[in-house]
């Protein structure tokens, strides 16, 4: 099935230190969202973002629609432990609003 | 505010067997979406139920079917069960109007062997 294509794969960060990740499309969506995933649980959503250019806060996180409508950014301002887990992008194509696409995932951990 | 809940936690079932997974929407959610999530990757979209009927299908063989509950709840059936059935089974729910923010149960774990 089409999934996104989110980088980096996985990152290693100190405590305090920032984050950032990004998710691309060959297709124009006109929704994105961004999810964090621990394991053994679903997908818990961060984010939603509608209108291209749109930057978007959720706390220490910061998302932003990108202005070509094929990619989107998330930003994890001064990292805790708790930020480790899963981050997946999803977003939703014009011609089809119903079904979630999903990227591959960015795995985060941080060190004390 | 209940959230979205799946029964059961975890399944084991055998090649060829059936199995049925069960979900009810978080309160006020008319829309049910099930997704597969194999194990390294994102979730896949199977099917999504509104008003009692299938409105959108994923790439998914006619081994998986579902079904909604005037109470909104659903259930998904896999049919002759595959060792690539073995994945986490994510329900996710929304309003009709709004099925961009989709809030996902914590899925069922399936090990077929």
């Amino acid at each position: 099935g089409q999934q996104l294509n989110q980088s980096p794969q996985s990152m290693f960060i100190q405590e305090g230190e920032d984050v950032s990740m990004n998710c691309t499309s060959s297709s124009i969506f006109n929704t994105w969202l961004w999810y964090k995933q621990d394991p053994g649980e679903g997908p818990v959503l961060l984010i939603a973002l509608y209108k291209a250019g749109e930057l978007t806060s959720n706390g220490r996180l910061t998302a932003q629609f990108g202005i070509t409508r094929k990619d989107s950014f998330l930003n994890i301002s001064a990292s805790i432990p708790s930020d480790v887990g899963i981050y997946f992008c999803a977003g939703q194509t014009t011609y089809n609003t119903d079904k979630l696409i999903f990227g591959t995932g960015t795995r985060l951990q941080v060190f004390p | 505010d209940a959230g979205v809940t799946q029964s059961p936690t975890h399944l084991i079932k055998t090649r060829g067997q059936q199995v049925t997974l069960r979900c009810s929407p978080k309160s006020g959610h008319d829309t049910v979406s099930w997704y597969q999530q194999a194990l390294g990757q994102g979730p896949q979209f199977i099917f999504q139920y509104y008003e009692e009927e299938e409105r959108q299908r994923g790439n998914f063989p006619d081994r998986f079917s579902g079904h909604q509950f005037p109470n909104y709840s659903s259930e998904l059936n896999v049919n002759a069960l595959l060792l690539g059935d073995s994945a986490l089974y994510l329900c996710a729910s929304s309003l009709a109007g709004q099925t961009s923010e989709q809030y996902f149960g914590p899925g069922t774990r399936l090990t077929v062997t």
